[in-house]
Formats: C-alpha cells, sequence, structure tokens
C-alpha cells in the first residue's frame, strides 16, 4: 500500500462549473476525512465518513458541496457552481479508527483554482 | 465551539538551538492532542500523539508536553537543523473528528 492517493492533484476550472476530487485511502482504514487548506491556515474540517456512513459535515460547508463513500472505499468530493472563493488546496486523511486516538494520514491534496 | 490556538508568527532561531512551540486550547477537554509537520504543497504529517494522562512525550529530538490544568501543549525540537523548517500544527479530536490549529511555522537558520 503506497498511502492514500488524490487525483487529480491541480484541478483549474472556470468560475460555474462543477469539479469532483477523488480520494484513494488507505485500504483497511475505516475512516475518511475532507479539509479545505488556504496559504497560511491550518486544514479547516469539511466532513468525515466512518466506513460508507457521512457522519459529521461542517455547518461551514456550502450545499454546493457533497461527498460520498461508497462501499466504504474510495472518497469523492464535488463542488456544484464553483466560484473564486473556492480556490484552495483540498486534503484527505484515513485513519484506522478505534475509538481512541490514531494518527491520520494525509494525501498530497487537490489543489484548486477557480478563474 | 471548540478552538485551537497556536502561534501565528513565524518562529526562526539559530541551528542547534531548542525550538519551542505553543498549542492552546479552549472548551474542550481532550482525551490526547496529536502533532503534525507540514511542508509546502504538501499533506501534514504525523509526528506524536500525547494523552491526557501523560504530562511528556519524546520521539528522537521531539518533546511534546500537555497540560491539561493549563489547556496547552508544548513541542519542543532540540538540536535544531534547517530541514526541521516547516510549519508545525497541533490536532485536537473533540466529538471523535480531528480539528487543527492554524499552525507554526518554523524557520532554522545555519
Amino acid at each position: 500500500d503506497t498511502g492514500v492517493s488524490q487525483n487529480p492533484r491541480h484541478k483549474i476550472t472556470k468560475r460555474g462549473q462543477n469539479v469532483t476530487f477523488r480520494c484513494d485511502p488507505i485500504s483497511e482504514h475505516n475512516r475518511l476525512y475532507w479539509y479545505r487548506q488556504t496559504l497560511g491556515q491550518g486544514p479547516e474540517f469539511l466532513t468525515y465518513f466512518q466506513n460508507e456512513a457521512q457522519l459529521e459535515k461542517s455547518r461551514l460547508l456550502s450545499d454546493r458541496f457533497s461527498a460520498e463513500r461508497p462501499k466504504g472505499s474510495f472518497s469523492t468530493l464535488e463542488i456544484q457552481r464553483t466560484e473564486q472563493g473556492d480556490s484552495a488546496m483540498y486534503l484527505c486523511a484515513s485513519t484506522l479508527w478505534r475509538g481512541d486516538g490514531t494518527e491520520a494520514f494525509f494525501g498530497q491534496g487537490t489543489r484548486l483554482t477557480v478563474v | 465551539s471548540q478552538k485551537i490556538e497556536q502561534n501565528s508568527e513565524a518562529l526562526n532561531i539559530q541551528e542547534g538551538k531548542t525550538a519551542t512551540l505553543t498549542c492552546n486550547y479552549t472548551n474542550y477537554s481532550p482525551a490526547y492532542l496529536q502533532w503534525y509537520r507540514q511542508d509546502p504543497g504538501r499533506g501534514p504529517v504525523f509526528l506524536l500523539l500525547i494523552r491526557e494522562n501523560e504530562k511528556e512525550k519524546r520521539k528522537e529530538r521531539l518533546k511534546v508536553t500537555f497540560d491539561t490544568t493549563l489547556k496547552q501543549s508544548l513541542f519542543h525540537i532540540t538540536a535544531s537543523q534547517p530541514a526541521d523548517s516547516a510549519t508545525y500544527l497541533c490536532a485536537l479530536a473533540p466529538y471523535n473528528k480531528l480539528i487543527f490549529g492554524a499552525g507554526t511555522r518554523l524557520a532554522v537558520h545555519p
């Protein structure tokens, strides 16, 4: 296993277009997180899954954002009608959650630029 | 809501000195706290986890302390090297979701 994989690494899109990102977690990991990060800030929590169930979605997250994790394996994050403010690095992380603290493994991120 | 605060200003130190970074939190009593390193353009990488019943934890040149009374964790890098230059993030898991502070950028000068 080579770790958490995110695709694409970079995405440039025009305002108003829809984009979809993919995250492939470490295979035995049951929990998957999505974060957004802008310059000079820490990763901002967006949503997370336990297996295929989406357990929480940030209240700051617009209805234009949706995430799925079918069959509890890979996950997709879709942004509809993109806006310039959506430009950021989108990070995915996975962990083997056993009810206490375990380290999260991050992918390299997808950098989105909305023009 | 839970809040995590880290020094927003960059920390500049001389090679060989000890770097000390601070993480303060409010409105929460975590069972554990994590520290991550992030290099530009890359995802964070896990460094250390410390639990509430542990006062101190060490890993090679890294040392973390956890004071649940002060609601503070200190992260130390001893004998710092230019390769230690990066952003260091503090993370907590209130209600089982992992949230991060803004991070502190460390620059170690030769």
